[in-house]
Formats: structure tokens, C-alpha cells, sequence
């Protein structure tokens, strides 16, 4: 069983809907990254927390430590939003462990 | 600006040869590393380095070796031993060896088997 658990694998919206990609991890952890990487292969961190909820732009991440879950949230999506989003813990360190990503399309 | 050049951003490999990738860094972070990905996987680490001439393996370092001469530079050599070498790889950096930042990442090179 992978460590990190996302869902969905794959995701389609239609513009102005509202996207939730969720995040499970079986290890204990210090905090936790959300990380876009877009088509051509490039990765921005877009949050890293380790309680409570962060905001950026339409952006938003929750974590939440006990239960080992976090969920990344875009409110009103947009088609450049498209690119798979990786949730990746940080387990020791600053070492981090991968979800295998979500793949989200946006479509006009 | 300040970031993370990686290159080639492609680069081809005959059997049996072995090839080096680059990575840069002008952050004047301590810690880098270096990623594996495969089509349907997360991201594997590969090696990781927290200071100059020190760096530790990580889950997947057989078949690769790395550097750390410079604090700028962490170089990736692939080896012939490295029987699956077809993948893209990453490399990142951080400011904070205790990860308390986010870690930065390069665009990658994407390496082939000719």
C-alpha cells in the first residue's frame, strides 16, 4: 500500500466549478506540500502546511494531522489551472514522499 | 532571477554508456536533490544532499551516482548499471535542511534509451 494516497487519479471539470483533490497518508508527518507540475514537466511548490488552512488566490489547502488528510481546493477553475497536482508529505527532514498526482483539465 | 537550471532538458543514452546530468542552483541553498519519475508514479528520490561534500542515498540510488564539489551544483551520472535509466528527472533545492520551506524545483530532463 503506496504511503500517500490521492484521489481522483483524473479530473474534469467545466470552468467556474469549483475542484477538490484529496490527499491520504499512513506515515506521521511534520508537514505537508501541494505542488502543481504543469505539461512540460516543471514543479511549483504551491503550499506547504502543517495545520489549520492556507489561502493563495483561488487557491485554498487543508490539513488536517490527526486524521493523516489534506485536501487542495480551487474555487472558480479556470482552464490554465490544468496540470497535475501532487501532494507530497514531509516525513523526516526534509524529506519528502510523493502521491502519484491528479491529473485535473479544466475545459472552457 | 533566482532558480533551478537543470540540463539537457533531453538527452539520449546509448547501451552501456554512461551520462551526467546537470543541476544549478543560485538560491545559495544547502540541501538538494534529486527525483525520479515514472508515467503512473509519485516522484522517487534518488540522492539528496544537505551541505557540500556530503550527500546520502536515497530510496532508489542504485545504478546512479551524484557530486556536491560546489554548493551551486549537484551533477546526477547515470551508469551503465542503471538497467531501467528511461524516465524524467527532477531536481530541487532548499533553503532549510530541517524542511521547514518549500523546496524548489528545476524543469527536468526527460532521458531516453537510443
Amino acid at each position: 500500500k503506496n504511503e500517500v494516497e490521492q484521489s481522483p487519479q483524473n479530473l474534469t471539470a467545466q470552468e467556474g466549478e469549483f475542484i477538490t483533490i484529496n490527499c491520504s497518508y499512513s506515515v506521521g508527518i511534520s508537514a505537508l506540500h501541494w505542488l502543481q507540475q504543469h505539461p512540460g514537466g516543471g514543479i511549483v511548490s504551491l503550499f506547504m502546511l502543517s495545520s489549520g488552512k492556507k489561502k493563495h488566490g483561488r487557491l485554498i489547502a487543508t490539513i488536517n494531522i490527526q486524521e493523516k488528510h489534506s485536501s487542495l481546493h480551487i474555487t472558480a477553475s479556470h482552464p490554465r489551472d490544468s496540470a497535475v497536482y501532487i501532494c507530497a508529505p514531509l516525513v523526516s527532514g526534509s524529506r519528502l514522499t510523493f502521491g502519484e498526482g491528479t491529473q485535473l483539465t479544466v475545459n472552457p | 532571477d533566482g532558480g533551478i537550471t537543470q540540463s539537457p532538458k533531453y538527452l539520449f543514452r546509448k547501451e552501456g554508456q554512461n551520462v551526467t546530468l546537470s543541476c544549478e542552483q543560485n538560491l545559495n541553498h544547502d540541501a538538494m536533490y534529486w527525483y525520479r519519475q515514472d508515467p503512473g508514479q509519485g516522484l522517487r528520490l534518488i540522492y539528496y544532499s544537505q551541505i557540500v561534500n556530503d550527500f546520502q542515498k536515497g530510496d532508489i540510488a542504485e545504478g546512479y551516482s551524484v557530486s556536491r564539489e560546489k554548493k551551486e551544483s549537484f551533477p546526477l551520472t547515470v551508469t551503465s548499471a542503471q538497467k531501467n535509466p528511461t524516465a524524467f528527472y527532477l531536481c530541487a533545492s532548499n533553503l532549510d535542511r530541517g524542511g521547514n520551506q518549500p523546496q524548489h524545483f528545476g524543469d527536468g530532463t526527460r532521458l531516453s534509451i537510443l
